[in-house]
């Protein structure tokens, strides 16, 4: 069965760059899984930050960027900021229309 | 404006049936596909399965297969998610999320807190 691989956690330094991946335990990631991104906050509804692989959700900040990055689907954070300590997860859209969640990565800025 | 509104928290027992629901509003409720989405107690978001109103065409993730039963009511706007007899584990944030052409879950609902606990 195929499992969405991310980071369980990371760190960022307030004002750095971090960059969260999204892969597949069989195969690499590609435009054609049309790559998505979720920040969500304790108690909250996910909210949505990027669409097929690198086209930001309406009202998202520039600062978050999608891209590929060799075989996986990539989320950059650039110049972090306090309140972007969330949890982040991906979904890729595996066909017959059935997507997948990634385990998620909870992002620390300190 | 687009909204999807959930029904409220549920405590139920276990073998208990329950159906939550997800009204949409501030769109064309028929021409979008709504997917569930569960939320465990301090774990991640899984993807359960999809419906779109227009026809009723479902499909469902193989974890979630005989498991939930996803319909939806489009005179009323409304998608549902349902068990027929509920078990401890079922216990978890339920959300309804509207999915974009471009396969991304673009709108999400507040989320239905489901508890199971005899």
């Amino acid at each position: 069965q195929t499992v969405v691989t991310q980071e369980p956690s990371f760190s960022v330094s307030p004002g750095g760059t971090v960059t969260l991946t999204c892969g597949l335990s069989s195969g690499s990631v590609s435009t054609s899984y049309y790559p998505s991104w979720y920040q969500q906050t304790p108690g909250q509804a996910p909210r949505t930050l990027i669409h097929s692989t690198i086209t930001r959700s309406s009202g998202v900040p520039d600062r978050f960027s999608g891209s590929i990055l060799g075989s996986t689907a990539a989320l950059t954070i650039t110049g972090a900021q306090a309140d972007d300590e969330s949890d982040y997860y991906c979904v890729l859209y595996m066909g017959s229309g059935i997507s997948l969640f990634g385990g998620g990565t909870k992002l620390t800025v300190l | 404006e687009v909204q999807l509104v959930q029904s409220g928290a549920e405590v139920k027992k276990p073998g208990e049936s329950l159906k939550i629901s997800c009204k949409g509003s501030g769109y064309r409720f028929t021409s979008y596909w709504i997917g569930w989405v569960r939320q465990m107690p301090g774990k991640g978001l899984e993807w359960m399965g999809i419906i779109y109103p227009g026809d009723s065409d479902t499909r469902y993730s193989p974890s979630f297969q005989g498991q939930v039963t996803i319909s939806a009511d489009k005179s009323i706007s409304t998608a549902y998610l349902q068990w027929s007899s509920l078990k401890a584990s079922d216990t978890a944030m339920y959300y309804c999320a509207r999915r974009s052409g471009y396969y991304e879950l673009d709108y999400w609902g507040q989320g239905t807190l489901v508890t199971v606990s005899s």
